[in-house]
Order: structure tokens, then sequence, then C-alpha cells
């Protein structure tokens, strides 16, 4: 399967605990962006990486939030000392390293906090 | 604030209709524009990309740039039930790779 993997699909976590979840991006694809969208709104852009860089991060809580995309591996985005207000579905897409070019979206991880 | 927009709906429509969504966007400088299908509880799946003025079509689905005007429209014909999704345009930030987001639009199509 070549398209953008997550996982977890489903990651539950109690008040205080930390949360990772990982995206692998579509093969060729130089560019990783993370998107949060809870129940019955819209997508809110979170950050935008690639290899080794954060490009954008506007989207993204200063606190408790980090974003990472090492030389080797998946992305990882981290939520520190989850709230139940982080409970919703975070999903990932990627893009290739041609301007213009539209992003690919994972399956997505459903964060559920107790 | 560079914005996109688009009739949150619900539009609905009859089975074998043409659907009509539309979305308009604020930064004359954007140069790609998508649109996206999301089910209930699904990930957004691309369905047509466009770049220059006018239309461009592939299959049941057609999409309509007008640049001057600043909107984008996707035409469905022959709607059917399992069309009934929510619709989201997405325009690019300027020279940038990242996209702007519109709200989406409910389609419900009835048998």
């Amino acid at each position: 399967n070549a398209g953008v993997m997550q996982n977890p699909r489903h990651l539950v976590r109690r008040r205080g605990q930390e949360a990772r979840l990982r995206c692998s991006p579509m093969k060729g694809h130089s560019h990783v962006y993370w998107y949060r969208q809870l129940p019955e709104e819209g997508l809110k852009f979170m950050v935008y990486l690639q290899k080794e860089n954060i490009i954008d991060e506007s989207g993204m809580p200063k606190e408790r939030f980090s974003a990472e995309f090492p030389k080797e591996g998946p992305s990882i985005l981290r939520i520190q000392q989850v709230v139940r207000g982080d409970s919703a579905a975070y999903f990932c897409a990627s893009s290739s390293l041609e301007m213009n070019q539209p992003q690919h979206f994972g399956d997505g991880t459903r964060l559920s906090i107790l | 604030q560079k914005e996109v927009e688009q009739n949150s709906g619900p539009l609905s429509v009859p089975e074998g209709a043409i659907a009509s969504l539309n979305c308009t966007y604020s930064d004359r400088g954007s140069q790609s524009f998508f649109w996206y299908r999301q089910y209930s509880g699904k990930s957004p799946e691309l369905i047509m990309s466009i770049y220059s003025n006018g239309d461009k079509e592939d299959g049941r689905f057609t999409a309509q740039l007008n640049k001057a005007s600043q909107y984008v429209s996707l035409l469905i014909r022959d709607s059917q039930p399992s069309d009934s999704a929510t619709y989201l345009c997405a325009v690019n930030a300027g020279n940038n790779r990242k996209l702007i987001w519109g709200l989406g639009t409910s389609l419900a199509v009835n048998p």
C-alpha cells in the first residue's frame, strides 16, 4: 500500500497522559501536513513539515503540542498532558516536492480522552 | 486573512439530477484549486484538481474555475445516493504548498 499510513487508528488516553500519533507519507512525498477535525466541524490546519524542518506551525497550539519529521522514520505529532478538549480526529496528509500538487490524506487517528 | 467560503448546506438533490457546489476565495494569487469529498467518519478524498480558467471534466464530475471572479465550482452529473457526503474546497495560499480550506458543503442525494 503506497498511500499515507497513519497509526494508531484509534487511541485512548487518560487526562494528563501523552499521545503520539504517527504518519508515514505516500511514497515519493516529502511534505507532511497535520490537521485536526472536531465532529461536525471543518478541517483545522495545525502544522506543515518537510524532512527535518517545520515549515509552518501557525495552527498548532503553543503549549503541549509538538511535531517532527525526522530524516528517518515517520512524522510524529505529540500531545503532552492531554485534556478532554484534545479529543478529535487527527489527519495527516502528504504531497510531493513539486508545487501546486494536491495533498493526499491518511485514514486518520481518532483520539479519545477519558 | 485569506479565506475560502462555501455554503454549508445541506444541498438536497434528487437522484439523477445535477448537483452544483460553489466556492469563493479571497487570495488573487492562488494558483491551484482542489475539491475533496469526505464521508462521515472518513478522511478527505481528492476528487478534482484545477489550475487554469475554464472547465475540467472527469467522469460525472466537472470542475469550473473563474479566476477573475475568484470562484471555483463542482458539478456532479447524474447524482447518486453514494455521492451524499461533505464536499470540501481547498485553495493554495499563493506561492505556498499550504492549503486554505472551506468548511464544506453537505450534499444529500435522495433516491
